[in-house]
């Protein structure tokens, strides 16, 4: 596509049940990053992948959070029995392969969890 | 956590004036980039400059990088009501899994 998209644009949940995010990068990018940027913050990383592989998982806060992007192109973030603290915005951002490229962001999806 | 730190954390001019912003990083980096972010909308990328560049310009954007003292400025020239919005600096660090580690952002506010 012609730019990142993420769905939902908002999202809003009650503790305890599991959400999951859905972003669709630029088509001829192979690195797909996620990002979680709390109000009045940068973003932070989460976790990325190289087509299909995900070769860092650091960032990811808790065994709750996990992603999958399993044929190299759309990628999913879920979170599973959301808590209050997992309210933020939620960024996922693409770049064309290697170190050192652009990575493009998409406009995010805003998780509230009442 | 949070490398870079962004300086002042908000900024406040004249329309026509020149911004400057500042940032700062901890480890050695392969590049640093800046990203805009209005309210409301995504983060969208400005400039890139590689580890071994001490200045670029792009438009009225003109960025140095100082690696001696791990230090990035952002110059916006003849500021202009759009230019409102919240500046981050991002660094993707020597020897790094690729991801950006961003500051906590400078709030320009331009004054029409």
């Amino acid at each position: 596509g012609a730019g990142v998209s993420q769905s939902p644009r908002y999202k809003v949940t009650k503790r305890g049940q599991d959400v999951t995010l859905r972003c669709d990068p630029i088509s001829s990018h192979a690195t797909l990053y996620w990002y979680q940027q709390a109000l009045g913050q940068g973003p932070e990383f989460l976790t990325y992948f190289n087509y299909e592989a995900q070769p860092d998982k650091s960032g990811l806060p808790s065994d709750r959070f996990s992603a999958e992007r399993p044929e190299g192109s759309i990628s999913t973030l879920t979170i599973q029995r959301t808590e209050q603290r997992d309210s933020a915005m939620y960024r996922c951002a693409s770049s064309l392969a290697g170190v050192g490229e652009t990575q493009y962001f998409g406009p995010g999806t805003r998780l509230l969890v009442l | 956590s949070q490398q870079g730190e962004e300086d002042p954390q908000a900024l406040s001019i004249q329309e026509g004036e020149n911004a400057t912003m500042n940032c700062s990083y901890k480890t050695s980096i392969n590049n640093l980039q800046w990203y805009r972010q209005n309210s409301g909308r995504g983060l969208v990328h400005l400039i890139l400059i590689r580890s071994n560049e001490r200045e670029k310009h792009s438009g009225r954007l003109r960025v140095t990088l100082d690696t001696s003292k791990k230090s990035s400025s952002l110059l916006i020239t003849a500021s202009r009501a759009a230019d409102t919005a919240s500046y981050f600096c991002a660094t993707d660090a020597y020897g790094s899994a690729r991801q950006l580690t961003f500051g906590s952002g400078t709030q320009l506010t331009v004054l029409p």
